[in-house]
């Protein structure tokens, strides 16, 4: 079956605007998540949805950036007043977990990259 | 506190050698989740495998081996007779089952493969 897939591939945005990334995760999957991959910080975790359950932010790193997922399946994650530092890869896993234990393996799209000049 | 140390960044080796990656994990939990992806040039994350801190069998699949070893908390990854495809970035994960690290993913900073022909 299809896997996990997020648009724009590439976004190149100036600094102050705000940009939508996009995840549909893999059909049957109830738990999303959000990390981001950069040069200084490696992979870190943002936020994580599962199934009707309110999502753990934890990983957010400022109130710029918000997600929320319609339906139980597709995610949007918004960065507003994009800021350089912003610049990095954006990943989106899914896993079948049904319950808020989520251990079940995590499978990734191919991630968005965002510049921000 | 969770961490993952990859304490290799770079590994160049001729087609047909053997390399290990190791991966070594900081955890105080008893029930916790090693991974192993593999990152392409194409960027995607790919799932190589999955153990659970209970089951310390090494496996075996094909070329790729894992040696899990709880005493010294490593979880090493060996590639026999690499190949050229096997050029990538290698990450090791940790997830820890409870409190409030559900679902979060914890990564080493990734071993950066490149066998030559």
């Amino acid at each position: 079956g299809a896997g996990v897939s997020q648009s724009p591939s590439n976004k190149v945005t100036e600094k102050g605007k705000d940009v939508e990334l996009r995840c549909d995760p893999i059909s049957g999957h109830t738990a999303l998540y959000w990390y981001r991959q950069s040069l200084g910080q490696g992979l870190e975790f943002l936020i994580y949805f599962q199934g009707n359950s309110a999502p753990d932010k934890s990983g957010l790193p400022s109130d710029r950036f918000s997600a929320e997922r319609t339906g139980g399946s597709v995610s949007t994650l918004t960065i507003q007043r994009t800021q350089q530092e912003d610049s990095a890869v954006y990943l989106c896993a899914s896993s079948p977990s049904r319950d808020s234990t989520s251990t079940d393996t995590q499978y990734f799209g191919p991630g968005t990259r965002l510049t921000v000049l | 506190a969770q961490k993952v140390t990859q304490a290799q960044t770079e590994i160049s080796v001729v087609e047909k050698e053997d390399v290990t990656l190791d991966c070594v994990y900081e955890t105080r939990d008893t029930t916790y989740y090693l991974f192993w992806y593999k990152q392409p040039p194409s960027g995607e994350l790919v799932f190589l495998i999955r153990r659970n801190s209970f089951d310390e069998q090494n496996e075996i699949s094909g070329r790729y081996s894992w040696n899990f070893q709880k005493s010294t908390s490593s979880f090493n990854f060996t590639i026999t007779a690499s190949q050229v495809v096997d050029s990538a970035v290698y990450f090791c994960a940790l997830l820890f089952a409870g409190g409030t690290s559900y679902g979060k993913l914890t990564f080493g900073q990734g071993t950066i493969l490149t066998v030559h022909p």
